[in-house]
């Protein structure tokens, strides 16, 4: 069974970058087809996808959010990782890792997620 | 403001039909692009309830379903079960905003 797991900075001062990995078990990260991605949820709101990357290291990112994010891969780890720059408080969010399985026109849908962490924008 | 637009709750007794619509446009659910569900129980992470407009992973019961017709999508919930209470989301592709979207998200309340 594929498990999905964040870890990071629960606390980003503004203007500080926030840093996230999502250690995956299970199953390998070096398969191809599956994306991995990272999809945020403020308090009380609804989901927004961050980006995606590929096990080439081929990245998609939310055109809203492109300026500020960088994802990395690490195959030797088996992880994935997120940084997004110039943190806000409206950056404040449940942060979410996922896999992606490719739909008819190859854009992934979400069939494995991680439990969540949330991350805090203040000083 | 999402793209693709839920209504923000609906509600439903025990045993009843519930649907939950997801409208989009031309540039998402209207050129053919798939639609996703989730559900998100209170606390926990999304889980995915269907894929492919109508596909049904396996362990999600058959009182899920979902269907596609120009450029909306609706997750019909038939059956209801108190242990459907939850938050739903409707994700597809946009190609004007080149990237992937969710719905706002339907909170279904089971009366």
């Amino acid at each position: 069974q594929l498990r999905l797991q964040e870890s990071g900075s629960g606390l980003v001062k503004p203007s500080q970058t926030l840093s996230l990995t999502c250690a995956v078990s299970g199953g390998s990260i070096n398969t191809d087809n599956y994306s991995w991605s990272w999809i945020r949820q403020p308090p009380g709101k609804g989901l927004e996808w961050i980006g995606c990357i590929y096990h080439s290291g081929s990245t998609y990112y939310n055109p809203s959010l492109k300026s500020r994010v960088t994802m990395s891969v690490d195959r030797s780890r088996n992880q994935f990782s997120l940084k997004l720059s110039s943190v806000t408080a409206a950056d404040t969010a449940v942060y979410y890792c996922a896999r992606g399985f490719p739909d008819s026109a190859r854009w992934p849908y979400f069939d494995y997620w991680g439990q969540g962490t949330l991350v805090t924008g203040s000083s | 403001q999402s793209v693709l637009t839920q209504p923000p709750s609906v509600s439903g007794a025990p045993g009843q039909r519930v649907t939950i619509s997801c409208t989009g446009s031309s540039s998402n659910i209207g050129t053919g692009y798939d639609v996703h569900w989730y559900q998100q129980l209170p606390g926990t992470a999304p889980k995915l309830l269907i894929y492919g407009n109508t596909n049904r992973p396996s362990g999600v019961p058959d009182r899920f379903s979902g269907s596609k017709s120009g450029t909306s999508a609706s997750l019909a919930i038939t059956g209801l079960q108190a242990e459907d209470e939850a938050d739903y989301y409707c994700q597809s592709y946009d190609s004007s905003l080149s990237g992937l979207v969710f719905g706002g998200g339907t909170k279904l309340t089971v009366l």
